[in-house]
């Protein structure tokens, strides 16, 4: 099981510029998690998808953020323009229907300049 | 809503026990979990209490009193790896069972 997968890495980008980040659930996971953390806030949910479909997106700070999930194994977080305060780690967590363990991804460290 | 207080910054030394407490309000608590974060890192599961009382792994144990929106977390015998961050996260039923956690106590363990 190689866990939750998450690409990039890191990534700088300069303002105004679009962002797409990227996540591969644990298969056979139903539920997949993206959140934000800073120091000031901690980690945030941003949103949320039962078996591909988006549950709840009251997370998502402005009409900037859009997450799809197109299929079982694969999910992205786009920012379109991106803005410094944007500046957070992003993590993407699964979890099975009927059990309470998440599996977080390493996460995504993304500045934006 | 959540809302979730744990202290920001704890330092301790090494060998001895620190208890790192969190309080909650939450309009459906389901499950209180306790996560470490190393820095750079993801949370790892830690703990989980549903029921009032303690659970004990290991070194590490976490409390729970649901009646006073009360946890906390004890680790003994601290190792220098034991530095990290540590988060307190509710379950709420009425947020679709899903985990709201609070800003993390970041533990610095010195010798």
């Amino acid at each position: 099981d190689a866990g939750v997968i998450q690409s990039p890495r890191h990534e700088v980008t300069e303002m105004g510029q679009e962002v797409t980040l990227r996540c591969k659930p644990i298969s056979g996971h139903d539920y997949l998690f993206w959140y934000r953390q800073t120091m000031m806030r901690g980690l945030e949910l941003l949103i949320y998808f039962n078996n591909n479909v988006p549950i709840d997106d009251s997370g998502m700070p402005e009409d900037r953020f859009s997450a799809k999930m197109p299929n079982a194994s694969f999910s992205t977080l786009k920012i379109q323009p991106s803005e410094p305060r944007d500046s957070a780690v992003y993590f993407c967590a699964s979890r099975k229907d009927r059990g309470y363990g998440y599996t977080f991804g390493s996460g995504t460290r993304l500045t934006v300049v | 809503g959540q809302n979730i207080d744990q202290p920001t910054e704890m330092t301790a030394t090494e060998g001895a026990i620190v208890q790192i407490n969190c309080t909650y309000q939450t309009s459906g608590f389901n499950g209180l979990f306790w996560y470490q974060q190393h820095a750079g890192e993801a949370p790892t599961f830690l703990s989980y209490n549903v029921l009032d009382g303690l659970e004990e792994k290991g070194r590490f144990s976490s409390f729970l009193s649901r009646s006073k929106g009360y946890s906390y977390l004890l680790l003994k015998e601290l190792q220098m790896k034991d530095s990290a961050s540590y988060l307190c996260a509710v379950r709420d039923k009425t947020g679709a069972n899903n985990l709201f956690f609070g800003t993390g106590t970041r533990l610095t363990v010195i010798p």
